[in-house]
């Protein structure tokens, strides 16, 4: 039982370049979520999906798209990176249903820098 | 929308000393209540929540924390800390009529002195 698993751990990409952060978890939940984390600022949602198949944005969605792909998996992508988007991005997941203070279990990040 | 705030952003403590963080929160009826700690290069990990009932929760690794309606609080305590203790920690909140929709705080960082 992995839990969240995140890739890549860490990336480097120039300005406008493209990438996909890939996310996993083996616990069977419904929801899933993507925040990034900067200095001082604590997480910040990016995107989530309460359900497969469901997307939703979250407080900083500008410049990220997300795909649900299954139950297991939901990725998210850079399609022209800035500067801006140098953080370290966290994978979330939990079993939101008829108990939704259910904790989120999180990946390890995946620190992302922006040349 | 609901926000928290934790109004420290560093604490230093000696080590055995107890330790309390402080954690306020808004949002116009009771939310659900987290505190999570986040070791160096590492993913976060719940330490306790608070939904309903018992306003004292026992967490993991022997932290507890008290939620008061009235200040809006959810403070962590623990009577004795351990270096193993430093890190960062987060308050967080989940509206009661949200879709998983969780609010953090910035985060508090504890330093542990020998």
């Amino acid at each position: 039982n992995a839990g969240v698993t995140q890739t890549p751990k860490f990336q480097v990409l120039k300005t406008g370049q493209s990438m996909t952060l890939q996310c996993a978890q083996d616990m069977n939940h419904n929801s899933m979520y993507w925040y990034r984390q900067d200095p001082g600022m604590g997480l910040r949602l990016i995107y989530y999906s309460a359900s497969e198949g469901t997307t939703d944005k979250g407080e900083v969605p500008n410049g990220y798209n997300v795909s649900r792909l299954n139950k297991r998996e939901f990725s998210l992508r850079l399609e022209s990176a800035a500067p801006s988007q140098t953080s370290v991005y966290f994978c979330a997941s939990s079993e939101y249903g008829s108990e939704p203070y259910n904790e989120q279990f999180f990946g390890p990040g995946t620190r992302l820098t922006v040349l | 929308a609901q926000s928290v705030t934790q109004p420290d952003i560093h604490i230093t403590v000696s080590e055995g000393a107890s330790l309390e963080l402080r954690c306020n929160y808004s949002y116009g009826a009771t939310p659900y209540l987290f505190w999570y700690v986040q070791s160096p290069g590492q993913g976060l990990q719940l330490l306790l929540k608070y939904f309903s009932g018992d306003t004292l929760v026992q967490g993991i690794k022997g932290f507890e924390a008290e939620f008061k309606r009235s200040q809006s609080s959810f403070n962590l305590r623990k009577p004795s800390v351990h270096w193993s203790d430093a890190a960062e920690y987060f308050c967080a909140v989940l509206p009661n009529t949200n879709a998983g929709k969780s609010t953090f705080g910035d985060g508090t960082t504890l330093t542990v002195k020998p």
